[in-house]
C-alpha cells in the first residue's frame, strides 16, 4: 500500500531563516513523488516534483530511497511562503501497472513565515 | 486558459438529498480525476476518468457515489442520498494524458445538515 505521512502538521519561521518540511513514504517499488502547495484562497499547484530536479521558488527537493524521504527545503524562507505544502507519490507504471496517475496525499504542513 | 473549473464552490444539502459536482478540465485536457478531502485529512484519489469512460473508480464508495465524463459537457460527480460523512472538499484534476501533471480545480466544498 501507498502512504505519505507529514509529520509536522504546523511548522512556523521566521523571516529569512531555513525551513524544511518533512516527508516519508512507504512503498514497494519505485515511486515518484511530488510537493503541491496551496496558498490561502488559491487552488493546489504543483510546486516540484522529483524527476524534473528542478528548484522552483528557491525550494528543492531530494529523494532520499534508503531513509523513503523527500523533505522539501529553502535555505532562506520568505512571508511570501505561507502556506499548506502537500508532499504527494505515485507509483511509476511499470510498477503499478500503469496506474500512476494515480495521486497519494499526505495531510499537508502549514507554513507560516512570520516577519 | 482558465484551469480547471468547479462549481458549485460551496453545496448545502440536507442529509437524503443529491449532490451534483461539475468538473469543466483544462483546454486539451481529456483524462479527469476525483479527489475528496475529509477533514484534517489528505486528498484520496477517488476516479478516474476519460471522455465517456470510466478508467478507474477503485476510490469511489461502493453505493451512492457515481462519476461520468460524457462527450460534450463537464464531468458530473454525483452523490445520491447524502449523509454527514460526506462532507468533505471535492477536488477535481485534469491532465493533458495521464503520466502528465496533474491541474487541480478549487474545489467544491460539501455540506451536510
Amino acid at each position: 500500500a501507498q502512504r505519505v505521512t507529514q509529520p509536522e502538521k504546523l511548522l512556523s519561521v521566521f523571516k529569512g531563516a531555513p525551513v524544511e518540511l518533512k516527508c516519508n513514504y512507504s512503498y514497494s517499488g519505485s515511486p515518484e513523488l511530488f510537493w503541491y502547495v496551496q496558498y490561502s484562497r488559491q487552488r493546489l499547484q504543483l510546486l516540484l516534483r522529483h524527476i524534473s530536479r528542478e528548484s522552483i521558488k528557491g525550494f528543492t527537493a531530494d529523494l532520499n530511497k534508503g531513509e523513503t524521504s523527500f523533505h522539501l527545503k529553502k535555505p532562506f524562507a520568505q512571508e511570501e511562503d505561507s502556506a499548506m505544502y502537500y508532499c504527494a507519490l505515485s507509483g511509476q507504471a511499470v510498477d503499478s501497472g500503469g496506474s500512476n496517475y494515480k495521486l497519494t496525499f499526505g495531510k499537508g504542513t502549514l507554513l507560516t513565515v512570520n516577519p | 486558459n482558465a484551469g480547471v473549473m468547479q462549481n458549485p464552490r460551496h453545496l448545502v444539502r440536507r442529509r437524503g438529498q443529491e449532490a451534483r459536482l461539475r468538473c469543466s478540465p483544462m483546454k486539451g485536457h481529456s483524462h479527469v480525476y476525483w479527489y475528496r478531502q475529509l477533514p484534517e485529512e489528505g486528498l484520496k484519489f477517488m476516479v478516474y476518468l476519460q471522455k465517456e469512460n470510466i478508467i478507474d473508480e477503485s476510490g469511489m464508495p461502493k453505493e451512492r457515489f457515481s462519476a461520468e465524463f460524457p462527450k460534450e459537457g463537464p464531468s458530473i460527480l454525483r452523490i445520491q442520498q447524502v449523509v454527514r460523512g460526506d462532507s468533505a472538499a471535492y477536488f477535481c484534476a485534469s491532465s493533458p494524458d495521464y503520466w502528465e501533471t496533474q491541474y487541480f480545480g478549487p474545489g467544491t466544498r460539501l455540506l451536510v445538515l
